[in-house]
């Protein structure tokens, strides 16, 4: 089976541009987290979705982030506009209520660098 | 707020030798999940405890769980070069929130 597929793997934009990451859980999951990590505070938490519904997005930076689920197979997390500070590996991962919604499975990341 | 905390933070040693990895939290977790993440990829599980008192063990790897479901440890026994990467821990609520510790960066030498 597939894992969670994100993309790009790689993305470089200079400050004030929109960002868009992409995420495909794996299938038959129904929650999707999207995870941001740097060296200085580690693996944080952003949002995460129970069947495409958004529970707890107090992770979220500031407005510029927003993320979304439209179906069951396709996430969007979107920085606009980009910062420097906004540098990091971002992560998506999906669990299954039925497996054990604890166990996280995550995707390769994404490594934005904002200019 | 839920915290875990690991230790050590980073540990290098040689080829052969043992060690041990704690994740411990003053909070009770109705799981707890140990990850390996190596350079340029993502957290990959490596177990899952959900018992107070639980050893689990995969080849070289024994995890447990504490009795009273705060803390755990990975022991790793001959250590090896491809054991080196960043192990992290997880408590899990059940609730879909997980508490990620910061980590334990290990490296070994062949």
């Amino acid at each position: 089976d597939a894992g969670v597929i994100q993309s790009p793997r790689h993305e470089v934009t200079e400050m004030g541009q929109e960002v868009t990451l992409r995420c495909k859980p794996i299938s038959g999951h129904d929650y999707l987290f999207w995870y941001r990590q740097t060296m200085m505070r580690g693996l944080e938490l952003l949002i995460y979705f129970n069947n495409n519904v958004p529970i707890d997005d107090s992770g979220m930076p500031e407005d510029r982030f927003s993320a979304k689920m439209p179906n069951a197979s396709f996430s969007t997390l979107k920085i606009q506009p980009s910062e420097p500070r906004d540098s990091a590996v971002y992560f998506c991962a999906s669990s299954s209520r039925l497996a054990g919604v604890d166990t996280q499975y995550f995707g390769p990341g994404t490594r934005l660098t904002v200019l | 707020t839920q915290l875990l905390e690991q230790s050590p933070q980073f540990l290098s040693i040689q080829e052969g030798e043992n060690l041990t990895v704690y994740c411990n939290s003053s909070s009770v977790f109705s799981s707890l999940q140990w990850y390996r993440q190596e350079p340029g990829e993502g957290p990959v599980l490596l177990v899952t405890v959900v018992t107070g008192g639980e050893v689990k063990k995969l080849k070289r790897l024994t995890f447990q769980f504490g009795d009273a479901r705060k803390d755990s440890s990975l022991h790793i026994t001959a250590a090896q070069p491809g054991d080196t990467g960043l192990y992290l821990c997880a408590g899990g609520t059940n609730a879909g929130k997980s508490t990620f510790g910061d980590g334990t960066t290990l490296t070994v030498k062949p």
